[in-house]
This record gives structure tokens, C-alpha cells and sequence, in this order.
């Protein structure tokens, strides 16, 4: 199975901040590579797909890049919104699917 | 618009079994894949399998395997998953969600709203 990591566990910010979120693969996964939002309490959100494809709908301050192993997720002048649990998922090499642990955006 | 509607929250006893329903509308039912996907408190997420409504066949994840089973209704569009021999650890949040497709990418668009299972004696 392909394992995902993501780092920070969690991490804090501020409005109008730029974060980035790293998730690693344990094989190559070209750009298998999808992005979910969470906000407490509701089902996770689809935001970017192909690795860097934005989601209809999702607003462009969040982009998505990386190829092979590695990959990231931007969000720039975050808003009030943003603040969520955010995990990465390959496609690559499915079943099983996986999902990174998720990384939590907190307010500084 | 698309919508995956799932059943109500479960409170069960260990050794029980629990069936969630979700129910899509707004597409045509058999032309995407379900799956299920758990989320135990403050955990992150699960993968739990997938089934085909055009045919019913199912894949499940190896951890699942003797205890999960996913079907499905065409006439109304709905999706079951049966969990068995429940135990504390299914405690959990359950979803359904549709797998989407661009070209050859794939990934959940849409999600039910999740149902709550409590597993306690």
C-alpha cells in the first residue's frame, strides 16, 4: 500500500497569511494527487484534484503543485473560512485508497 | 444538483451489526462509483471500500474484509453498508461519497452529510 505523510500535524496562522502544507508519497504517484478540506463537525470538501487542478468553485487562493513523490498544497491570504483540517489522498495505486493524517489550520 | 443522503445517527452494543444507508440523487445513479470512508473521533480518514451500481460488485479494504458489506438498490438509487461484530474502535463517523472523474483522475466530488455510529455496552 502507499503510505501518505503530511506535514505539520497542525499549524498556526494568521489572517491574510500564505501557509503550505507538504504531503509526501512512499512511491512515485505522478500527479494522483487530490486535496480535501474538513471544517469541524462536516464532511470533507474536494479543493484540488490531479495534483494541481483546481476544484469548480474553490477559490483561487488555494493551489496545488508537486509530481512524483512530493507535493503541496498553498493557501495565500488566508481567510477566516480556511481554518480546517486539510488531507492529501493518492490514486495512483488504489484499492486501498489513502489519505495522509491530515494537517489542522488553527488561528494564531 | 447531486446529493448523497445518508441515514440517521446508531447507537449499538458490541457484537452488533449496523446498516447506513445514502441515497444519491441528481445523476444517473449507475454511472459512479460509492465508497465508504470512517472517521473515528479526532482521527483522520478510512477507506473502507467501494461498490459498482451498475453491477454490484464491491472491493474492500483487507482490514474490513469479513466484517463489511456494501450493496446497493438501483430502483431507488440507494447504497447500504453492513458493518458486523461491532466493536468500541467502530465508533465513528461514516460516509458515503461519489468518485468523480476527469479524463483519468478520479477523486470523491461529493460526500453524504455522514452518519454517527456510537458503539457502547
Amino acid at each position: 500500500d502507499i503510505q501518505m505523510t503530511q506535514s505539520p500535524s497542525s499549524l498556526s496562522a494568521s489572517v491574510g497569511d500564505r501557509v503550505t502544507i507538504i504531503c509526501r508519497a512512499s512511491q512515485s504517484i505522478s500527479t494522483y494527487l487530490n486535496w480535501y478540506q474538513q471544517e469541524p463537525g462536516k464532511a470533507p470538501k474536494l479543493l484540488i484534484y490531479a495534483a494541481s487542478s483546481l476544484q469548480r468553485g474553490v477559490p483561487s487562493r488555494f493551489t496545488g503543485s508537486g509530481s512524483g513523490t512530493d507535493f503541496t498544497l498553498t493557501i495565500s491570504n488566508l481567510q477566516p473560512e480556511d481554518f480546517a483540517t486539510y488531507y492529501c489522498q493518492q490514486t495512483y495505486s488504489t484499492p486501498p485508497e489513502t489519505f495522509g493524517q491530515g494537517t489542522k489550520v488553527e488561528i494564531k | 444538483q447531486v446529493q448523497l443522503v445518508q441515514s440517521g445517527a446508531e447507537v449499538k452494543k458490541p457484537g452488533a451489526l449496523v446498516k447506513v444507508s445514502c441515497k444519491a440523487s441528481g445523476y444517473r445513479f449507475t454511472d459512479y462509483y460509492i465508497h465508504w470512508v470512517r472517521q473515528a473521533p479526532g482521527q483522520g480518514l478510512e477507506w473502507m471500500g467501494v461498490i459498482n451500481p451498475t453491477g454490484g460488485s464491491t472491493t474492500y479494504a483487507q482490514k474490513f474484509q469479513d466484517r463489511v458489506t456494501m450493496t446497493r438498490d438501483t430502483s431507488t438509487s440507494t447504497v447500504y453498508m453492513e458493518l458486523s461484530s461491532l466493536r468500541s474502535e467502530d465508533t465513528a463517523v461514516y460516509y458515503c461519497t461519489r468518485r468523480g472523474r476527469s479524463s483519468s483522475w478520479y477523486y470523491f466530488d461529493y460526500w453524504g452529510q455522514g452518519t454517527k455510529v456510537t458503539v457502547s455496552s
